[in-house]
């Protein structure tokens, strides 16, 4: 069946450090790409997407490009902040309504 | 506009215990889904509401969990009685259209321990 895998963490970064959270997918079709965040005590937020094969999605400085090649769909940001601290979840979605996830990767980020 | 609201945010129990977990969803929105995130493990899916009826129940655990959604507004998840690996966050999610994920927003979440 279709999964996501992301790596585990914790992963615990300076400010300002340069931030990689890798996901990769295994799903039939042409699935679309998620990556959702939740901050402490807050519900998941869309973080950005990605439709098809080479599109890039981004958002509040962080990207992540749409890799069929590899079937990876991994999360970057250049700059890391105090407040990126959160839960990342990748995710994959067909033209359905059921979301499937990853683990989740916490982020933590110290002044 | 307000968002998908779920209450109680932490709700702690003792096993054979029974509880319910509440879900307001975005008003106008026929689509409600269900989801659960054990610790540490991938969210996932429990079930899909259209309005009131139950469109798809696939992912409930066992006969333990019962999702109603009256009147095709807010929704109850009743975990009856309550096991230890019940605990978890469970998140509801609410949308518009099912097939392009359209307005697709979650709720905060109810983390259920039980003890």
């Amino acid at each position: 069946g279709d999964s996501v895998t992301q790596m585990e963490g914790p992963v615990t970064l300076s400010e300002e450090a340069f931030l990689t959270i890798n996901c990769t997918y295994t799903a039939t079709g042409y699935p679309s790409l998620f990556w959702y965040v939740q901050y402490p005590g807050e519900g998941l937020q869309l973080l950005l997407k990605a439709t098809k094969a080479d599109d890039k999605g981004s958002n509040k400085g962080f990207e992540a490009t749409y890799r069929k090649e590899t079937t990876s769909f991994h999360l970057e940001k250049g700059s890391v902040q105090v407040s990126d601290s959160a839960v990342y979840f990748c995710a994959l979605r067909k033209r359905t309504y059921k979301y499937i996830f990853g683990t989740g990767t916490r982020l933590k980020v110290l002044a | 506009e307000a968002g998908v609201t779920q209450f109680p945010s932490h709700s702690v129990i003792e096993k054979g215990q029974t509880v319910t977990l509440r879900c307001d969803p975005i008003s106008g929105h026929d689509n409600l889904y269900w989801y659960r995130r054990v610790m540490g493990k991938e969210i996932k899916f429990l079930l899909h509401f259209v309005k009131e009826s139950k469109q798809d129940e696939s992912g409930m655990p066992n006969n333990r969990f019962l999702a109603e959604r009256t009147g095709g507004t807010y929704s109850t998840l009743k975990v009856q009685p309550a096991e230890l690996e019940d605990s978890g966050v469970y998140f509801c999610a609410s949308s518009q259209d099912p097939g392009t994920g359209d307005g697709y927003t979650f709720g905060s979440g109810t983390r259920l321990t039980v003890v």
